[in-house]
């Protein structure tokens, strides 16, 4: 595998499931992102983490928990959410550079909550 | 707080035009600024990354300028063709990690 690699690709639940979202990079990166994107409306930054610390929380509501236990693997933990929260949810990754770097985005999980 | 804006919001042209896709930011003090091209139901790829202190940035028939100062960034795509049919994203860096994306172009090039 190379790049960065996010699965499952679809996933339908209910509003009272649990499940999780992987993202896996094999840059050798040190940063990791998790977006939103919903239809008609900008990625919107969710959470980040740099080297397993995470730096930025963008109010996201607590149904969503993210995990990284290492820099190479990211989680997103998703309980009780609502039909709003149906979207694209893509992963992302930058290296040594930081926010001065390029990020690169893996090919999303899309999610259906019904 | 920083806002981006891209126009137009689509955009439809025949092969072999050249075109201009804009973007613009509110706050000047950005980090740097990125151009991403994200084809349906897809990831983003990125295309060009203009550093605070740059001005523009080229790649093959894409060219992206920065004028920070006036809050704007231009993606010129010469001689399109059918394969450039996508939707583009431009994004700015605040610090921080933080990234701010503007809603994309969706551009259609006809054959």
């Amino acid at each position: 595998e190379t790049g960065v690699t996010q699965t499952p690709r679809h996933l339908v639940m209910g509003m009272t499931n649990k499940k999780s979202l992987k993202c896996e990079q094999h840059l050798g990166h040190n940063a990791m992102y998790w977006y939103k994107q919903s239809a008609k409306k900008p990625l919107e930054l969710m959470f980040v983490y740099n080297f397993k610390e995470q730096t930025e929380n963008n109010s996201v509501p607590s149904r969503f928990s993210p995990e990284c236990p290492n820099s190479s693997h990211l989680f997103l933990h998703l309980h009780t959410l609502q039909p709003e929260d149906s979207a694209l949810y893509l992963c992302a990754s930058t290296g040594a550079g930081g926010q001065a770097d390029t990020q690169y985005f893996g090919p999303g999980t899309r999610l259906t909550v019904l | 707080k920083q806002e981006v804006t891209q126009i137009p919001a689509a955009l439809s042209v025949p092969e072999g035009e050249n075109l201009v896709l804009n973007c613009s930011f509110t706050d000047s003090a950005i980090y740097n600024l990125q151009w991403f091209r994200q084809d349906p139901g897809k990831g983003l790829t990125s295309l060009l990354l203009i550093q605070s202190s740059q001005r523009e940035q080229t790649s093959g028939r894409l060219n992206a300028s920065l004028d920070k100062s006036s809050g704007r960034s231009t993606l010129y795509i010469a001689a399109s063709q059918p394969g450039d049919s996508a939707t583009y994203l431009c994004a700015v860096n605040t610090g921080g990690f933080k990234t701010i994306f503007g809603a994309g172009t969706r551009l259609f090039v006809k054959a």
